[in-house]
Order: structure tokens, then sequence, then C-alpha cells
């Protein structure tokens, strides 16, 4: 079976301080993705990575980065977290190409 | 243990064919299912589903949820193929903590012209 993990399940930060969300995938799967999911809005992509130490911006990039040292693990970072950043963050990965992606159990941020 | 399955894994039809994609759940404190559309990066929101027996529609796609059999069908009539994609069904649960959206593997729908 797929594994696709997330270092936190439940967060609390406050306002301006640095947030890293860890995801780590045991398929070497080449796709990784950052999602927030937030009422009535569904999911947005954040960022994702095609490749070691690639990435690309989704929709939404403004106030994150990511990295991405090794194929198995994808890092999300809030810079300096905002109160508009609550929410819950979904790491996936999947294979080359439009595949189906695995979700990983997702992390409930709450930035006071 | 909460799960989420998805039924067909994948399917191919010709243009103008109909189709049903289906979706069973075991999911403590159920609070919604959500239904999206996998094209290429990001899924794209179709539905989302509270409340047995009522359907919701948008053009061709139409979905109900069934919360004593614990399913729901979404259903694409005289499909394009714009319609080609991965379906994918999520339940949210209104559990506290942060594992509380549990998502389903995909349908991959082929519509040949």
């Amino acid at each position: 079976d797929v594994k696709v993990t997330q270092s936190s399940r439940y967060l609390v930060k406050r306002t301006g301080e640095k947030v890293f969300l860890e995801c780590v995938q045991d398929m070497d799967h080449e796709n990784m993705f950052w999602y927030r999911q937030d009422p009535g809005l569904g999911l947005r992509l954040i960022y994702f990575s095609y490749d070691v130490k690639m990435k690309e911006k989704g929709d939404i990039p403004e106030g994150y980065s990511v990295s991405r040292e090794k194929k198995e693990r994808f890092s999300l970072i809030l810079e300096s977290a905002s109160t508009n950043q609550t929410s819950m963050y979904l790491c996936a990965s999947s294979r080359t190409g439009i595949e189906t992606q695995y979700f990983g159990p997702g992390t409930r941020l709450l930035v006071l | 243990e909460d799960k989420v399955v998805q039924s067909p894994l994948s399917l191919v039809v010709h243009e103008g064919d109909t189709v049903t994609l289906n979706c069973s759940y075991e999911v403590t404190n159920f609070r919604s299912l959500l239904w999206y559309k996998q094209e290429k990066k990001a899924p794209t929101f179709l539905f989302m589903l509270t409340s047995s027996g009522i359907e919701k529609k948008s053009g061709r796609l139409s979905s109900i949820l069934d919360k004593k059999e614990l399913f729901s069908i979404l259903n694409i009539t005289a499909t394009q193929t714009g319609d080609s994609a991965i379906y994918l069904c999520a339940v949210e649960s209104d559990q506290t903590g942060a594992n509380n959206l549990f998502f389903g593997t995909g349908t991959r729908l082929t519509v040949i012209p």
C-alpha cells in the first residue's frame, strides 16, 4: 500500500512564527503536492514538485515556500505564519504524468 | 478504521454514454461527502453533499448521497472527451484533530470519441 505520512496531525502556532510541515511518501513517486482545504473552497494547490530540487507554484503560493531535497520528502514552509493560514494542509504524491494522487492524513494548523 | 472506497477503479466509455461512479464509506461522525475532478494538477471541486436523498446537479453532472447505506454516486450524462479525468471522492468527519478528511483512490474515466 502507498503510504503518505505527514509529520504533524495538529499544530498550534503564533502569528509570525516559522512553520514547517513535512510530508514523506514511500512509493518512489516523482510528483508531490501541497494543498490547503478550507470550507466552501475545496482543495487549493499551493506548490508541487515533479522531481528532486524542482518546484512549481500552484494557485495560491503567496506566503509559502517548499523544499524537496530528497525524492521521498516534500516540505511546506510558512516563513511567517498569519491567521489566514489557519487551515487543513494536505500532502499528496503520484507517479509521473496524470496519475491517481495518494493523500496524506492532513495537518490541521491553527495560527493564533 | 475510517475508509472511503471508490468503484470502478477505471472506466472507458464512448462519447454520449452515461456513467455512474460509486463511492462508499465508513467514517466516524460523518459531516460531508465531496466529489472532485482531477485532470492535471489540482483536483477541482464538484459537489459537497451533506443530506441524504437530495440530488445536486451541475450541467451534465449530478450526485446524490445515501447516509443510511453509506454511499454516494456521481452521474455524468452525455459524456464528452473533456470529462476524461480522475474523479475523487472524499469524506469529511466531524471529529476533533487533523485526520478528518478521508480520500478514496479515485476512478479514472476515459471517454473515447
